[in-house]
């Protein structure tokens, strides 16, 4: 079965700061991997996704990742950070298959600073 | 396009209580799934439908949860009775059938969510 794990429960950084938040998956394939945000009291966005192909991905708003199969890794990255980029973020790993279910990682919260 | 719909917004019941939250998904999407997001936490799967067939509901506690898809489209999620652990976000997600396009698999849109919390 898969899993994820992001390591950062809590991030702050500056205003106009590089950012990126960690996301380590587990599973037995190469799986599809996500990031979502979610602004307080809101749904789940969609920033980005990996399913096959170039292993730097980019997304909505600025936002890339970057799949490492070597570290088992899918880390979210922004050159400059807006202060309305501070939300939750969650990174998610599915399956290939109909039979499994995408798992989501307890998320980082990221606050930005002015 | 209209996103994923979801009602009440927002709901207060006491325990012991029944509760019902209602999901519209996207127009075309033929996989309906029920999240539970506790605070401070990913989003958990209590159920996946997809057409009217719950796929996977192994996450579902099913003494006092049920769920309903009867035509395909819309679908209700039932709590009776409600207890106090159940106070949490409930989310419903929509997605593309499987085996179509390759890329739209496994995204899975999201509506606002029902917060419900149980006095």
């Amino acid at each position: 079965a898969q899993s994820v794990t992001q390591p950062d429960i809590h991030i702050t950084v500056s205003e106009g700061a590089s950012l990126e938040l960690r996301c380590n998956y587990s599973y037995g394939a190469t799986p599809y991997l996500f990031w979502y945000v979610q602004s307080p009291g809101q749904g789940l966005q969609l920033l980005l996704k990996y399913f096959s192909g170039d292993t730097l991905v980019q997304g909505i708003k600025g936002f890339e990742a970057e799949f490492k199969r070597s570290q088992s890794s899918f880390n979210l990255r922004k050159p400059s950070v807006h202060w309305s980029d501070a939300a939750e973020y969650f990174c998610a790993v599915g399956a290939k298959t109909s039979y499994d279910k995408v798992i989501f990682g307890p998320g980082t919260s990221l606050s930005v600073i002015p | 396009e209209a996103g994923v719909v979801q009602s009440p917004r927002y709901k207060i019941i006491e325990k012991k209580q029944p509760v019902a939250f209602w999901c519209n998904p996207i127009s075309g999407h033929n996989t309906l799934y029920w999240y539970r997001q506790n605070l401070g936490q990913g989003p958990e799967l209590l159920i996946r439908y997809e057409n009217e067939e719950a796929v996977d509901d192994s996450q579902l506690p099913k003494d006092r949860f049920s769920a309903e898809r009867l035509k395909g489209v819309d679908s209700t999620l039932k709590i009776q009775p409600a207890e106090l652990g159940d106070s949490a976000v409930y989310l419903c997600a929509s997605g593309a059938e499987w085996g179509g396009l390759a890329g739209d698999q496994e995204t899975q849109y999201f509506g606002p969510g029902t917060r419900l919390l149980v006095l």
